[in-house]
């Protein structure tokens, strides 16, 4: 069965860094999605992504983070100076035509 | 926008014990539902959904929910639970530009022997 990859799976980074979070959605899928989950917290959605652009983000999405699908395979999640409250677990997630949203295993980022 | 309100926070239940997972959601012209479950540690790992066509849905490990148009529900069930079945159960609605996935807080389903 076709999978979201991620990676990392899990990545300690020091507070102010940058980090980039990698994802290879299926690949006959359009959709990408990334959505972050703090311990213990429910699913939040981050950014929604189709034709090359944004087609929705959330009020968590502010300007630092962006998201690129660099080589049309690879889509990222790029976060510029990392904070503590980063602090997550950020999913990858596809979608087919017929709404079959696939997700990653996950990347748990830990900002120190 | 939609929201998901899952009623339970924690459900402990015995082995092979039938359960129920409450899920509602706001109203909205027409909805695509899903529920989703994640093992400790693991990801999301979709377990069924409602698009259209029959309100009864059948889902993966002898999971069932079924859409309730006028209580705006969303309700999985499972007639014999096993010890296996300890995770975290999501409910989420599909909606937005970008048809994202809004998810519910999560009920803990504990399953024991």
């Amino acid at each position: 069965e076709p999978e979201v990859t991620q990676t990392p799976s899990h990545q300690v980074t020091q507070m102010g860094q940058e980090v980039i979070l990698r994802c290879v959605p299926i690949s006959n899928h359009l959709y990408f999605y990334w959505y972050r989950q703090i311990l213990g917290q429910k699913v939040e959605f981050l950014v929604s992504f189709y034709n090359n652009e944004i087609s929705e983000k959330s009020e968590i999405f502010d300007d630092q983070f962006s998201v690129e699908r660099p080589d049309g395979s690879n889509f990222t999640l790029k976060i510029r100076s990392t904070k503590l409250e980063d602090s997550a677990m950020y999913f990858c997630a596809s979608r087919d035509a017929g709404y079959g949203y696939t997700f990653g295993s996950g990347t748990r980022l830990t900002v120190v | 926008a939609q929201s998901v309100t899952q009623l339970d926070s924690q459900v402990p239940v015995f082995e092979e014990a039938p359960v129920e997972l409450r899920c509602n959601y706001s109203s909205s012209v027409s909805v695509y539902l899903f529920w989703y479950v994640q093992y400790p540690n693991q990801g999301l790992q979709l377990l069924l959904k409602y698009l259209s066509g029959s309100t009864l849905v059948k889902g993966i490990n002898g999971f069932e929910a079924e859409f309730n148009k006028s209580q705006t529900s969303f309700h999985l069930r499972k007639p014999s639970v096993h010890i296996s079945d300890t995770a975290e159960y999501f409910c989420a609605v599909s909606e937005g530009r970008g048809n994202k996935l809004v998810f519910g807080a999560g009920t803990i389903l504990r399953v024991k022997s």
